[in-house]
C-alpha cells in the first residue's frame, strides 16, 4: 500500500523559508515510474500545483512560484522535499505531496499525502 | 494560465444523475485529452476519480464517468449517493506552463 506523509513546521515567520518533506512508503522515489509533486490549498480555496520532480532530479515548477521554489529528492531516505522562500501570509495553506504516473503523458495524481497546514505568521 | 472554470455548486437527489462542467481553453482542456477529476471530502486529501478525460482508476465506482467536447470537460455522477457529497476539482495537464492547472472547484450536495 502506497503512502505519502508530509512533515515540517506548521508555523513559519514572514520572509523566512518554508521547508516540508514527504516520506514515501510502499513505493520508491527512484523507481522511474512516477513524478513526485507538491500541491497546496489555502483554506476554503482551490488547489494549486507547485511543482514536481522526477527521480533523475529533473524538475518543473509553476511559474507563479518558480523564483521561490526548490524541490529536491533524497533517494536514500525515500523522500522528496519542498522549499519555498520569502514566504508571506498568502502562502498559508494546506500543503500536499502527491505521486503522478509518469507513463501517462498527463501524469495524474493517484496517491496523495494527508496534507499539512502551514501558517505564515509572526 | 487561469484556473479552469467550474460551477460553484451542483445538487441532486439520491438516485439522480448530475453533471459538473469544466471549461478551459484550446491551450489546456481543448488541446489535449489530459483532463482528470478529483473528489475531496472535507478535511481530506483529494482522490483521483477520472484521468485522461474518461478513464477510471481501479476501485472507482462506474457511477463516475467523464467526457469532453471542445474546451469543456464534464464529470457525470449517476445514481447519486450520500457519500458523493464532496468538492470536485478538474485538472488539465498542459504543454505550456504551468504543467497542471486546476479548476475552481464544485461543491456537490445530495439533497
Amino acid at each position: 500500500q502506497v503512502q505519502l506523509q508530509e512533515s515540517g513546521p506548521g508555523l513559519v515567520k514572514p520572509s523566512q523559508t518554508l521547508s516540508l518533506t514527504c516520506t514515501v512508503s510502499g513505493d520508491s522515489v527512484s523507481s522511474g515510474s512516477y513524478y513526485w509533486s507538491w500541491i497546496r490549498q489555502p483554506a476554503g480555496k482551490g488547489l494549486e500545483w507547485i511543482g514536481r520532480i522526477y527521480t533523475s532530479g529533473s524538475t518543473n515548477y509553476n511559474p507563479s512560484l518558480k523564483s521561490r521554489v526548490t524541490i529536491s529528492v533524497d533517494t536514500s531516505k525515500n523522500q522528496f522535499s519542498l522549499k519555498l522562500s520569502s514566504v508571506t501570509a498568502a502562502d498559508t495553506a494546506v500543503y500536499y505531496c502527491a505521486r503522478g504516473a509518469a507513463w501517462l503523458q498527463s501524469g495524474p495524481f493517484d496517491y496523495w499525502g494527508q496534507g499539512t497546514l502551514v501558517t505564515v505568521s509572526s | 494560465q487561469s484556473a479552469l472554470t467550474q460551477p460553484a455548486s451542483v445538487s441532486g437527489s439520491p438516485g439522480q444523475s448530475i453533471t459538473i462542467s469544466c471549461t478551459g481553453t484550446s491551450s489546456d482542456v481543448g488541446g489535449y485529452n489530459y483532463v482528470s477529476w478529483y473528489q475531496q471530502h472535507p478535511g481530506k486529501a483529494p482522490k483521483l476519480m477520472i484521468y485522461e478525460v474518461s478513464n477510471r482508476p481501479s476501485g472507482v465506482s462506474n457511477r463516475f464517468s467523464g467526457s469532453k467536447s471542445g474546451n469543456t470537460a464534464s464529470l457525470t455522477i449517476s445514481g447519486l449517493q450520500a457519500e458523493d457529497e464532496a468538492d470536485y476539482y478538474c485538472n488539465s495537464y498542459t504543454s505550456s506552463s504551468p504543467l497542471y492547472v486546476f479548476g475552481t472547484g464544485t461543491k456537490v450536495t445530495v439533497l
